[in-house]
């Protein structure tokens, strides 16, 4: 099973600026890596995928990159509606597909 | 607009049993693998299981193995978890999602999953 850690587990940014999350494969998975929103009460939200394709409708200040085994979700500019957990899901390995544990994002 | 609408979660006792149905519209269902991914309240993502567009292959955690049985009913667009011998730690939101490419194009494999519906919540009591 491919474990992913995510980091930090909390992030708190000011508004208009840039918040920058990790997630570390514990094996490889080549470019499988996908990224997640999370709001309270509601479904996660597909973000990017394939590491650094934005999904349709993702707004252009969420940005995605790595490869192998380190990965890296870029806000820039936060936004108050930017205020959720975001997951990373590694789909390159499995059974199973694995989540991170998640990192929160605050506004300071 | 793809929509996935859960149902049948419900507050049931340990070792009991329980269905859960996910309808869907807004796609041609018999074209998608379609999975099941659980959160325990407050706790991170999980995934479940995954069926195969035409229902003839599946994939499950070991956590659920051989408790949990997925399908599907493709003539009504509906996918099902039926969940057997529940223990506490079995205490989630359940999702159903679908996966981002359609059949013959993309065989059973590892599910990217790009629509979500909003879950139901099965509660467990020991």
């Amino acid at each position: 099973e491919v474990v992913m850690t995510q980091s930090p587990a909390t992030l708190s940014v000011s508004p208009g600026e840039r918040a920058t999350l990790s997630c570390r494969a514990s094996q490889t998975i080549q470019g499988a890596l996908a990224w997640y929103q999370q709001k309270p009460g509601q479904a996660p939200r597909l973000l990017i995928s394939a590491a650094s394709n934005r999904a349709t409708g993702i707004p252009a200040r969420f940005s995605g990159s790595g490869s192998g085994t380190e990965f890296t979700l870029i806000i820039n500019s936060l936004q108050p509606e930017d205020v959720a957990v975001y997951y990373c899901l590694q789909y390159g390995n499995w059974p199973p597909i694995t989540f991170g544990q998640g990192t929160r994002v605050d506004i300071k | 607009e793809v929509q996935l609408l859960e149902s049948g979660g419900a507050f049931v006792q340990a070792g009991g049993s329980l269905r859960l149905s996910c309808v869907s519209s807004g796609l041609i269902f018999s074209s998608y693998d379609m999975s099941w991914v659980r959160q325990a309240p407050g706790k991170g993502l999980e995934w479940v299981s995954s069926i195969s567009a035409s229902g003839d292959s599946t994939k499950y955690a070991d956590s659920v193995e051989g408790r949990f049985s997925i399908s599907r009913d493709n003539s009504r667009n509906t996918l099902f978890l039926q969940i057997k011998s529940l223990r506490a730690e079995d205490t989630a939101i359940y999702f159903c999602a679908k996966r981002d490419c359609p059949s013959p194009g993309c065989r059973f494999g590892a599910p990217l999953l790009d629509n979500w519906g909003q879950g139901t919540l099965v509660t467990v009591s020991s």
